[in-house]
């Protein structure tokens, strides 16, 4: 079965202080690994897709990495507004007639203080 | 484009009632789905359809009814709400099977 494991669940940051947030997952055959922010009371805002190891994408001060086991998404010199959860999801194997299904890991709530 | 837009926003049951979430988006997916988002739980996968006429079940399906008749539109009915089902629910919709799943703004739903 597949699943995805976020680590650390809540992170708290001053403002500048660069880290680093976990998504370990197993599945039979990755064709994908999302990254979401979510803010309270909203629904996720999508951020990136992976696609195969060493794939690299880059937003702003947001930047995610992936291997064969794990993605991370690091924050560099975080703002008061990149606090939110991130979520990270994962799109397994498929058959020829369903579609894929996300699994989603519990997230990471960041708090960056001024 | 409003991208993909869900009613109520807030709403309270009492156990027993029946109720229909409404999800429509205007960005012609065809694969839209239904999570449940609970506090310390990663969003769950309740229903999907991958086009008109056609769903599906996801990993927690109970409880939970879903019909497809247009592309725009994919409403969630809870047939007799259960205080189990007090949660947050979110309507996605794809371009394709790979593609990335935009979620609406939620609706918050207590059943007591």
């Amino acid at each position: 079965e597949d699943q995805v494991t976020q680590s650390p669940e809540a992170l708290r940051l001053q403002e500048g202080e660069s880290s680093s947030l976990n998504c370990s997952y197993t599945v039979s055959g990755l064709r994908g690994l999302f990254w979401y922010r979510q803010d309270p009371g909203k629904g996720p805002e999508f951020l990136f897709t992976l696609y195969s190891a060493g794939e690299e994408k880059e937003k702003e001060r947001l930047k995610a990495t992936l291997t064969k086991k794990e993605s991370f998404l690091h924050i560099t010199a975080p703002k008061p507004e990149d606090s939110a959860t991130y979520l990270c999801a994962v799109l397994g194997l498929m058959t020829t007639d369903s579609w894929g299904k996300l699994q989603f890991g519990a997230g990471t709530q960041v708090v960056v203080t001024p | 484009n409003a991208g993909v837009t869900q009613t109520p926003k807030f709403q309270v049951l009492k156990t027993g009632q029946s109720m229909t979430l409404q999800c429509a988006q205007d960005m012609n997916h065809e694969y839209m789905s239904w999570y449940r988002q609970d506090p310390g739980m990663g969003l769950r996968l309740i229903h999907y359809s991958v086009g008109a006429g056609i769903t599906d079940q996801g990993e927690v399906p109970n409880g939970y009814n879903v019909s497809r008749s247009t592309t725009e539109d994919f409403p969630l009915r809870l047939l007799s709400a259960a205080p189990s089902q007090t949660s947050v629910y979110f309507c996605a919709s794809s371009y394709s099977k790979l593609g990335v799943q935009y979620f609406g703004p939620g609706t918050r739903l207590t059943v007591t």
